[in-house]
């Protein structure tokens, strides 16, 4: 089966300016996860969809980041202005269930974006 | 907040030499997983494990979940050059939310 797609898989910017990544899940995964992981630590969840819902933003800076998950698929993830403390690596992941007592389902990621802020 | 610490935090060895990294908290977790990060990819999943003391074997890497599920370890035999990468725990806890540490980087030389 086809794995997670993330794009573009680099990009640098200047800092105050605007970015948008973009994540497209493995076919019938209905949990998608946006994971930030800064260089020499574990990935740090920002924001978790069942569906097309928003089920865990609360680690999500909501004052420069937002995200969205359109019909349950494809999602982006936006950086508005962008700070130095932003330049890491952005994954997204999706899995079949959330959890919640069901079997615990691995997580599939994406390659990453990774990006520097400048 | 739940924690997972993970040791050591770098890694170095001669291929066929063994090698065990460990994964603690002090929190409780209904499941944990591990997984390994090769630069420029993300993480690939290895094992979950649920019930505690369980052991796991996957080829040359074995993974045991502590009684109290708090901690786990991953034991790896006669270590390979493809076995470099960024292992990873995360645990899923009360709010079913997965956690990661911050991971041990091993590098296996030929």
């Amino acid at each position: 089966e086809a794995g997670v797609a993330q794009s573009p898989r680099y990009k640098i910017i200047e800092k105050r300016q605007s970015v948008a990544f973009w994540c497209n899940p493995i076919s019938g995964h209905a949990t998608l996860y946006w994971y930030q992981q800064i260089l020499g630590q574990g990935p740090k969840l920002l924001i978790q969809f069942q569906n097309n819902g928003v089920v865990d933003d609360s680690q999500l800076p909501k004052d420069r980041f937002s995200a969205e998950r359109l019909k349950g698929v494809d999602s982006t993830l936006k950086i508005q202005p962008a700070k130095l403390e932003d330049s890491a690596v952005y994954l997204c992941a999706s899995s079949l269930t959330a959890g919640g007592g069901v079997a615990n389902y691995g997580y599939t990621f994406g390659s990453g974006t990774r990006l520097t802020v400048v | 907040t739940q924690l997972l610490e993970q040791s050591p935090q770098f890694l170095s060895i001669q291929e066929g030499e063994n090698l065990t990294v460990y994964c603690n908290s002090s929190s409780v977790f209904s499941s944990l997983q591990w997984y390994r990060q090769e630069p420029g990819e993300g993480p690939v999943l290895l094992v979950t494990v649920v019930t505690g003391g369980e052991v796991k074997k996957l080829k040359r890497l074995t993974f045991q979940f502590g009684d109290a599920r708090k901690d786990s370890s991953l034991h790896i035999t006669a270590a390979q050059p493809g076995d470099t990468g960024l292992y990873l725990c995360a645990g899923r806890g009360g709010s079913e939310k997965l956690v990661f540490g911050k991971g041990t980087k091993l590098t296996v030389n030929p």
